[in-house]
């Protein structure tokens, strides 16, 4: 079965810090995978995604995140925080049963210091 | 576009009411799903639907039903509510044409007494 894990359920990071959010997945096949990002009291948005073209993908508000197999790895990374960027940030990987079903990972708080 | 919306917004129940939440989405996507979001264990998948009339059991499916017989509209309903149903809940949906993300509706948030 596949998994998600995300390492970290809360991280912080002082405004201009590197962001760096860790997510490893399991899967026999493939996968394609994707960051979701939920701002407060929200639904969950879309930052970028994985579908087996470029490695290092690049997404919304300056984050990208590098699939690499050998880790089984999704990490997401953003040079230099900015306020704004403070809320949950959730990876997934789809199920290739073709039903489009995705596995979520816990979630990363991310808190951005002033 | 409205995109997917999810009615109502909030919700208190007491135990063992029941209710119905309404996903809509007009995007003509084939695929709808509902979750629901716990702090600490992520999305997790209740329900979904492949198409018009077709409904399948996600991870967490006890306690809920649904039905999709309208392709826009997906409905999750708690036939006897219980506090541990106490939760926010998402809709999401996809079309078919590529490996599209999955679209989310804004969230219910339900309050079981």
């Amino acid at each position: 079965a596949q998994s998600v894990t995300q390492l970290g359920s809360h991280v912080s990071v002082s405004e201009g810090a590197l962001v760096l959010l860790r997510c490893n997945y399991s899967s026999s096949v493939p996968p394609y995978l994707f960051w979701y990002v939920q701002y407060p009291n929200q639904g969950l948005q879309l930052l970028l995604k994985y579908t087996s073209a470029a490695t290092l993908v690049k997404g919304i508000n300056g984050f990208e995140a590098e699939f690499k197999k050998s880790e089984t790895s999704f990490h997401l990374t953003k040079p230099s925080a900015h306020m704004s960027d403070a809320a949950e940030y959730f990876c997934a990987v789809s199920d290739p049963s073709g039903t489009y079903k995705y596995i979520f990972g816990t979630g990363t708080r991310l808190k951005v210091l002033a | 576009n409205a995109g997917v919306t999810q009615t109502p917004k909030f919700r208190v129940l007491k135990t063992g009411q029941s209710m119905t939440l309404l996903c809509a989405q007009d995007m003509n996507h084939e695929y709808m799903y509902w979750y629901r979001q716990d702090p600490g264990m992520g999305l997790r998948l209740i329900h979904y639907s492949v198409g018009e009339g077709t409904t399948a059991k996600g991870e967490v499916p006890d306690g809920y039903n649904v039905s999709r017989l309208k392709k826009q509209n997906f409905l999750l309903g708690l036939e006897s509510a219980a506090p541990s149903q106490t939760s926010v809940y998402f809709c999401a949906s996809i079309g078919t044409s590529g490996y599209n993300e999955q679209f989310f509706g804004p969230g219910t948030r339900l309050t079981v007494l």
